[in-house]
């Protein structure tokens, strides 16, 4: 079946400390995203990337980094630079044909040791 | 900035009964809208979408509403069943930069 995988599941970050979250699709969709949600929120957009090699900061990017060295990966490096990183964290992905919905995996919870 | 927003954080309904869901937008230039769904540790699931040169939308016993004059939107869920118990988003896809989320009615189904 095809979908996107978010791995881990659970994570937890130490003080100064990065971490690196894995989200895969095997979907054949160019583009791929990053949300974030906090507990009673919507969700809120960290990085997006249309096309290999290329990415764009959404909302909230601050403390955050990704890197799309290949179709079907694009993980989000969350810094000691963000100093509240406890969230739910969503990957997305979309084909390329206008107006259609986004496929999402089923998460990571990130939580501060 | 613009928003995707909604009135009610919960609802709660009887098993049988129909449920609204509603969902008010910002961007008048919005052109495609989705409903999600979202169980507790899981990522949103596609319900049924809308584009703005329609009315209505209807799937298996859901029914979207655009009302572009007063930038409303509403979900209908037919004979509401336990399983339905969940967050419910509208999202406003316009363009391919991303979706715009509002922050969510929980809906709970009382047997």
């Amino acid at each position: 079946d095809g979908g996107i995988t978010q791995s881990p599941k659970y994570l937890f970050r130490k003080e100064g400390q990065n971490v690196t979250l894995s989200c895969e699709q095997n979907l054949n969709h160019d583009a791929m995203y990053w949300y974030r949600q906090d507990p009673g929120q919507g969700l809120r957009l960290i990085y997006y990337s249309q096309i290999v090699n290329d990415f764009q900061k959404g909302d909230i990017a601050e403390g955050y980094s990704v890197s799309r060295e290949k179709k079907e990966s694009f993980p989000l490096t969350v810094t000691s630079a963000q100093k509240n990183p406890t969230a739910f964290y969503l990957c997305a992905s979309l084909g390329i044909y206008s107006n259609q919905p986004q496929h999402f995996g089923d998460g990571t919870r990130l939580s501060i040791l | 900035g613009e928003s995707v927003g909604l009135h009610l954080p919960t609802l709660s309904v009887q098993e049988g009964d129909n449920s609204i869901i509603n969902c008010a937008y910002s961007n008048s230039a919005s052109d495609y809208f989705i409903w999600y769904k979202q169980e507790s540790g899981k990522g949103p699931q596609f319900i049924i979408d809308i584009r703005s040169n329609m009315d209505k939308r209807q799937g298996q016993r859901v029914t979207v509403l655009l009302n572009k004059t007063v930038k409303h939107l509403s979900l209908q869920i037919a004979a509401t069943q336990p399983g339905d118990s969940a967050v419910y988003f509208c999202a406003d896809h316009t363009g391919r930069r991303a979706l715009t989320f509002g922050s969510g009615t929980r809906l709970q189904v009382q047997p």
